[in-house]
């Protein structure tokens, strides 16, 4: 079983729609979670961080973490065409040294 | 500021050769990166740099897999004996706090 897992998908949403993505994870020494957006053929950009449990928004998108069910999810308002990308989680390994573990990737298509 | 840049974008070599990828990282940043991406999948951590030295290389695959950064600034990861398996995007990272890391383009090798 993967440390990090996360649904590949791919999933289609409409222009305007809210997009839900999801990992869930095994280590409970986990402490800061990230969420990196990655165009085909391109590195991964960080959007978002979050240390412990919480939420945090930036603009159209909010980060959460639930550590007590060890989930944490990316929600992106009003989705635009641009959104159109791969969303990788990331999770820092208990070493703290930000030896990154990150899950597959969730591949989401905004239709216009 | 300029990014994190990595030369050659692509690299295509024959089975058994010898090969070296560069990264340039931001300009300041103590902490190195090195991970590996295969198609589908997100990025798996290689190893580790803080200013000169190697602080974690526990994802190097195997011995034929080394990785320099002799001033602190850029680093190379060498490869030798290239196989098949070898072939995917290597992503160089780099970072001030070890969870805020960003990537560069990566470098695409093939191995044929």
């Amino acid at each position: 079983q993967k440390e990090v897992e996360q649904d590949p998908g791919p999933l289609s949403v409409p222009e305007g729609a809210i997009v839900s993505l999801n990992c869930t994870y095994s280590n409970s020494a986990f402490q800061y979670f990230m969420w990196y957006r990655q165009y085909s053929r391109k590195g991964p950009e960080l959007l978002m961080y979050t240390y412990s449990s919480g939420n945090k928004e930036d603009g159209r998108f909010t980060a959460q973490v639930d550590k007590s069910s060890k989930y944490i999810s990316l929600f992106i308002r009003d989705s635009q065409p641009s959104d159109s990308a791969t969303y990788l989680c990331a999770m820092e390994g208990s070493s703290n040294t930000g030896k990154l573990i990150f899950g597959q990737g969730t591949t989401l298509q905004v239709k216009p | 500021g300029a990014g994190v840049s990595q030369t050659p974008s692509n690299k295509v070599t024959e089975k058994g050769k010898y090969v070296e990828l560069r990264c340039d990282p931001i300009s300041g940043h103590t902490a190195l990166y090195w991970y590996r991406q295969s198609l589908g999948q997100g990025p798996e951590f290689l190893i580790y740099f803080q200013g000169t030295g190697a602080a974690d290389d526990s994802g190097l695959p195997n011995d034929r897999f080394f990785a320099v950064r002799p001033e602190g600034s850029v680093s190379t990861l060498k490869i030798q004996r290239t196989e098949r398996g070898d072939s995917a995007v290597y992503l160089c990272a780099s970072s001030l706090t070890g969870y805020e890391q960003y990537f560069g383009p990566g470098t695409r090798l093939t191995v044929t």
